[in-house]
């Protein structure tokens, strides 16, 4: 397996537009979470789902930001619209069902100007 | 809610030298986990060893071992014979138990340089 494949794995955009992030985790995993990491507050978890099920949401930080996972092979966080304080590091991570271990993707680098 | 606290910010190390990192956490449950994750510049996490937390021998993975204090609520990474590979970020977490299906709660992290 590729493992966790995240696209893309940079991303500029201007202040205000939609950004899409988009997440394949690993097959046969049946949960998916989405991670943001920042120098100030570090790796903070945003959501995850189960069986495509969001489960937990408070950690999304506010309505501009929504996920969505239409199928057990993908997964989207979409930030509506940016701001600059939106610029992080996003991961996503899948686990099987009893895991203990998450696997990671390479993260996405979002940058806001 | 849990807390993990890792309170050093950075550190330094000769390579060949043995290096221990620090954390501490908080919480009310009986069954969980620990982890320590790395994070080359390459910006992959990777785990590094896990300790599950009814076992009371520490866990150990090649130059990398725990010293799990249950009680004191403390679990910290020894490395030794530390390569210039091992420079990374290293993140310490927690799980919660059986069925926690694998949500994580991080550390702040520690910068760790190996020097030549």
């Amino acid at each position: 397996d590729a493992g966790v494949i995240q696209s893309p794995r940079h991303e500029v955009t201007e202040m205000g537009q939609e950004v899409t992030l988009r997440c394949k985790p690993i097959s046969g995993h049946d949960y998916l979470f989405w991670y943001r990491q920042t120098m100030m507050r570090g790796l903070e978890l945003l959501i995850y789902f189960n069986n495509n099920v969001p489960i937990d949401d408070s950690g999304m930080p506010e309505d501009r930001f929504s996920a969505k996972m239409p199928n057990a092979s993908f997964s989207t966080l979409k930030i509506q619209p940016s701001e600059p304080r939106d610029s992080a590091v996003y991961f996503c991570a899948s686990g099987p069902t009893g895991g203990l271990e998450a696997f990671f993707g390479q993260g996405t680098r979002l940058t806001v100007v | 809610a849990q807390t993990v606290t890792q309170s050093q910010p950075e550190m330094s190390v000769q390579e060949a030298e043995t290096v221990t990192l620090s954390c501490t956490y908080d919480t009310s449950e009986s069954n969980y986990y620990l982890f320590w994750y790395k994070q080359p510049p390459s910006r992959q996490m990777i785990l590094v060893i896990r300790q599950e937390a009814y076992k009371q021998q520490n866990a150990t993975e090649n130059r990398f071992s725990v010293n799990f204090q249950k009680a004191a609520k403390s679990f910290s990474l020894k490395i030794s014979d530390s390569q210039l590979g091992d420079t990374a970020m290293y993140f310490c977490a927690f799980m919660k138990g059986v069925g926690a299906n694998s949500k994580l709660t991080f550390g702040k992290g520690i910068t760790l340089s190996v020097r030549p």
